[in-house]
């Protein structure tokens, strides 16, 4: 089994769609959750950090449960600048590397 | 710039030869990760270095795999006699430390490696 699991997509909305991504860990001694985002040949960049309490960023709600070890991405009112590959990334502060899920890939069309 | 700098961009060698590739972290950052993703996969950890030591090389595929960094600075992945299964885009990135508070890796655009 893989320490990260995402639902591999491909997810495909039309523009004002709200979609939702779902990520599993394995390891309840993880310490912190992000969202980072992949265009197509490009390098990954954080999109948002995931908090206990959940946390919104405009259009982006992000949520930890960690009693299931599950983290959510929530788009609300997609743009067609959304499509992108999103990907699940969890810290374990022993182990000292951030491992990260396959991604999650939304198209966004007209 | 100011972000992680790697090179070569783009690198197509033959079967059998030796690669290097580098990655120039961002300066002050005392972590730096090396990852690899396959077309149309996800990230494969390979190494991470805190300063110029290695705490984790369990990702590295085989003995044909090597990292060093120098300086604190500069990193350097050798892999010998490349195989065709080593054909990926090689992923360094950056932190202010490791492991990290705010957990933001920065990457570099990556190395493209084509084995033929």
């Amino acid at each position: 089994r893989k320490e990260v699991e995402q639902d591999p997509g491909p997810f495909n909305v039309p523009e004002g769609a709200t979609v939702a991504f779902n990520c599993t860990y394995s390891n309840s001694a993880s310490q912190s959750f992000f969202w980072y985002r992949q265009d197509c040949r490009k390098e990954p960049k954080l999109l948002m950090s995931v908090y206990s309490s959940g946390n919104e960023d405009g259009r982006f709600t992000a949520q930890l449960n960690r009693a299931s070890q599950y983290i959510s991405l929530l788009i609300r009112d997609s743009k067609l600048s959304d499509s992108a590959t999103y990907l699940c990334v969890v810290n374990t502060w022993n182990a000292g590397k951030s491992t990260f899920g396959d991604g999650t890939t939304l198209t966004v069309k007209p | 710039g100011a972000g992680v700098s790697q090179s070569p961009s783009n690198k197509v060698t033959e079967k059998g030869k030796d690669v290097e590739l580098r990655c120039d972290p961002i300066s002050g950052h005392t972590a730096l990760y090396w990852y690899r993703q396959s077309l149309g996969q996800g990230l494969e950890f390979l190494i991470y270095f805190q300063g110029n030591s290695a705490p984790d090389k369990s990702g590295l595929p085989s003995d044909r795999f090597s990292a060093e960094r120098t300086g604190g600075s500069v990193s350097t992945l050798t892999i010998q006699r490349t195989q065709q299964e080593d054909s990926a885009v090689y992923l360094c990135a950056s932190s202010l430390y490791a492991p990290s508070n705010t957990g933001e890796l920065f990457f570099g655009e990556g190395s493209r490696l084509t084995v033929l």
